[in-house]
């Protein structure tokens, strides 16, 4: 089956510390996107890639970090430079074109003890 | 003011019932727009593409009104399962990093 995922479901940090989310897709899509969603509230772009080896700062980049060495995957550094950073984040992937639909991964809950 | 904005609800209604959510954008030149379903703590799911024409899918209806710049959703016999956050999703163009998402709207159906 097509799809996404993303890894761990849950994942807990100190403060001070870095933490790679992972993200993969088997949907052969070009673009992929990282958002961050706080309770209550909408979704926020961190970081998005329209092909390998290139990503764009989204919306709310500082105290993030990507990579795109690969079409299949896009991870997420949470660095210790990102002020607030327990959230929902979420990974999506679209193949482009005249809708560009994205498709989501079921999510990282993060929580920074 | 948002670049796009919804009404947050809730929205509580009984089962049966007709709900309509209505979302307003501001850039005259968006593309494209969808509906999304997200279930509590869940990922975004999505419900429907939003065509110049209008388009049903069962029990749902979007529409799109550009002169206004709103899209709508209609949900007709609502069923306890549309309990859930709708978002609406405008694509400023075809390009990567180009959607913006509204804050969704939340609707609970209760018997």
């Amino acid at each position: 089956d097509g799809g996404i995922t993303q890894s761990p479901k849950y994942l807990f940090r100190k403060e001070g510390q870095n933490v790679t989310l992972s993200c993969e897709q088997n949907l052969n899509h070009d673009a992929m996107y990282w958002y961050r969603q706080d309770p209550g509230q909408g979704l926020r772009l961190i970081y998005y890639s329209q092909i390998v080896n290139d990503f764009q700062k989204g919306d709310i980049a500082e105290g993030y970090s990507v990579s795109r060495e690969k079409k299949e995957s896009f991870p997420l550094t949470v660095t210790s430079a990102q002020k607030n950073p327990t959230a929902f984040y979420l990974c999506a992937s679209s193949a482009g074109g005249d809708y560009n639909e994205q498709f989501f991964g079921p999510g990282t809950r993060l929580t920074v003890l | 003011r948002k670049e796009v904005e919804q009404d947050p609800g809730p929205f509580n209604v009984p089962e049966g019932a007709t709900v309509a959510f209505n979302c307003t954008y501001s850039n005259s030149a968006s593309q494209s727009f969808f509906w999304y379903r997200q279930d509590c703590r869940k990922e975004p799911k999505l419900l429907m593409s939003v065509y110049s024409s209008g388009n049903e899918d069962g029990r749902f209806t979007a529409q799109l009104n550009r002169a206004s710049q709103y899209i709508s959703l209609l949900i007709r016999d609502s069923k306890l399962s549309d309990s859930a956050t709708y978002l609406c999703v405008v694509n400023r163009g075809t390009n990567a990093g180009k959607s913006t998402f509204g804050d969704g709207t939340t609707l609970t159906v209760k018997p």
